[in-house]
């Protein structure tokens, strides 16, 4: 499988649940992201990790925590979140240091609701 | 700082009309540029991108030039379908040394029958 996947594809949970998004890049990519998309408002860039070392945390609440265990991999844990914490929850995998016009390749998301 | 300016949606268009999505930068160096697209229920697809100026970058009848004088990579189409339908995002990135990218607010398009 090429491409970077994402699972899963959608999620209900509620606000006393633990649960946790999983993306899997097979581009050789080193360099990989978090990003969340609300309706009516801009990509926000939650954590970069780059070379499987954590390089940009946002401001992100301790609710997200997320786990770089290898290139290939990242994950997203979450626990006690919020309404507003949905969102979809996009992955994205690139090349680091230095080759930057090759630009990003994303996953289709996560649609994750909280009840 | 980097930043990119997109023109604000909603663009509503008739089948075969002429497409134009504004997008302006803000950035030092010599920036690479980028659109993506996002169908409904999906990711965000790289749809073109130049890596420097006067690059004309095209896909699927998309086009858009690097203009580096005013600083400027609208996005441009002739004939638009219904298929088009979609929210496009204008990119940039900073160049050798920093791979992140800026990413613009999205332009939502919808075209009609």
């Amino acid at each position: 499988e090429t491409g970077v996947t994402q699972t899963p594809r959608h999620l209900v949970m509620g606000m006393t649940n633990k649960k946790s998004l999983k993306c899997e890049q097979h581009l050789g990519h080193n360099a990989m992201y978090w990003y969340k998309q609300s309706a009516k408002k801009p990509l926000e860039l939650m954590f970069v990790y780059s070379l499987e070392e954590r390089v940009e945390n946002n401001s992100v609440p301790s609710r997200f925590s997320p786990e770089c265990p290898n290139s290939s991999h990242l994950f997203l844990h979450l626990h006690t979140l919020q309404p507003e914490d949905s969102a979809l929850y996009l992955c994205a995998s690139s090349q680091s240091q230095g080759r930057s016009n090759y630009g990003y390749t994303f996953g289709s998301g996560t649609r994750l609701t909280v009840v | 700082g980097n930043s990119v300016t997109q023109m604000e949606g909603p663009v509503t268009l008739s089948e075969e009309a002429f497409l134009t999505i504004n997008c302006t930068y803000t950035a030092t160096g010599y920036p690479s540029l980028f659109w993506y697209v996002q169908y409904p229920g999906e990711g965000l697809q790289l749809l073109l991108k130049a890596t420097k100026a006067d690059d004309k970058g095209s896909n699927k009848g998309f086009e858009a030039t690097y203009r580096k004088e005013t600083t400027s990579f609208h996005l441009e189409k002739g004939s638009v379908q219904v298929s088009d339908s979609a929210v496009y995002f204008c990119a940039l990135a900073p160049g050798a040394g920093s791979y992140q990218l800026t990413f613009g607010k999205g332009t939502k398009l919808s075209v009609i029958p």
